[in-house]
């Protein structure tokens, strides 16, 4: 079947501006990750969800990081105003299991700040 | 926090040589420890993994050694084909969140 699929690929924003990120997870998975992985370095946990409760949001940066799984399928990671060391790639990942067991990660969303 | 260390950083063998990456990890609440390879523009991909109530966990060509005394875990990839090439991380996770190793590039000589 489909894997995770996120979207857009790639975005470059200038400073300042606000971006959106989606993630379609597979379908019937409960959880979904949201990872920010610099260049030559390991992913780093933004957020997690259960279906659609955000059950921690304690690796988000900033308050400028908001993310959401409304229908507890599609989640969005938005982030405000923009800065260069936002750049990175954004990671999404879900799982059928509860407690981050077997993740299957998406492409990532190369994101670019100029 | 949680804090994985991992190493070496790169690694390089000849077709059909065995490698072998070890991590370190501090929090004892961590019980689940997965190992992702990951190639240039695409998402990790789960190669194997390990629950903390299991010492070893074999995957045809591909292992893992957990030891939760020492807190450290080891993959172990035998008769390496130039396809393993990729950069492989290493991750200690407890109630849903991951701490990722800063990865390990293998590149296997043909």
């Amino acid at each position: 079947g489909a894997g995770v699929s996120q979207s857009p690929r790639y975005k470059v924003a200038k400073r300042g501006q606000d971006v959106a990120l989606r993630c379609d997870p597979i379908s019937g998975h409960v959880s979904l990750f949201w990872y920010q992985q610099a260049l030559g370095q390991g992913p780093e946990f933004l957020t997690y969800f259960q279906n659609e409760a955000q059950l921690d949001k304690s690796g988000l940066p900033s308050d400028r990081f908001f993310a959401e799984r409304p229908e507890g399928s599609v989640s969005t990671l938005k982030i405000q105003r923009t800065q260069q060391e936002d750049s990175a790639v954004y990671l999404c990942a879900s799982s059928l299991l509860t407690g981050g067991r077997e993740q299957y990660f998406g492409p990532g969303t190369r994101l670019t700040v100029t | 926090g949680e804090n994985v260390e991992q190493h070496p950083s790169t690694l390089s063998v000849q077709e059909g040589d065995s490698a072998v990456i070890k991590c370190t990890y501090s929090d004892s609440a961590s019980n689940y420890f997965p190992w992702y390879k990951q190639e240039l523009g695409k998402g990790p991909q789960l190669i194997i993994d390990i629950r903390s109530n299991v010492g070893e966990k074999k995957d045809q060509r591909i292992a893992v050694t957990l030891n939760k005394t020492a807190k450290h875990f080891s993959l172990h990839i035998t008769e390496t084909q130039p396809e393993d090439s990729a950069v492989y991380f290493c991750a200690a996770s407890t109630a849903g969140k991951s701490t990722f190793g800063d990865g390990t590039t293998l590149t296997v000589k043909p």
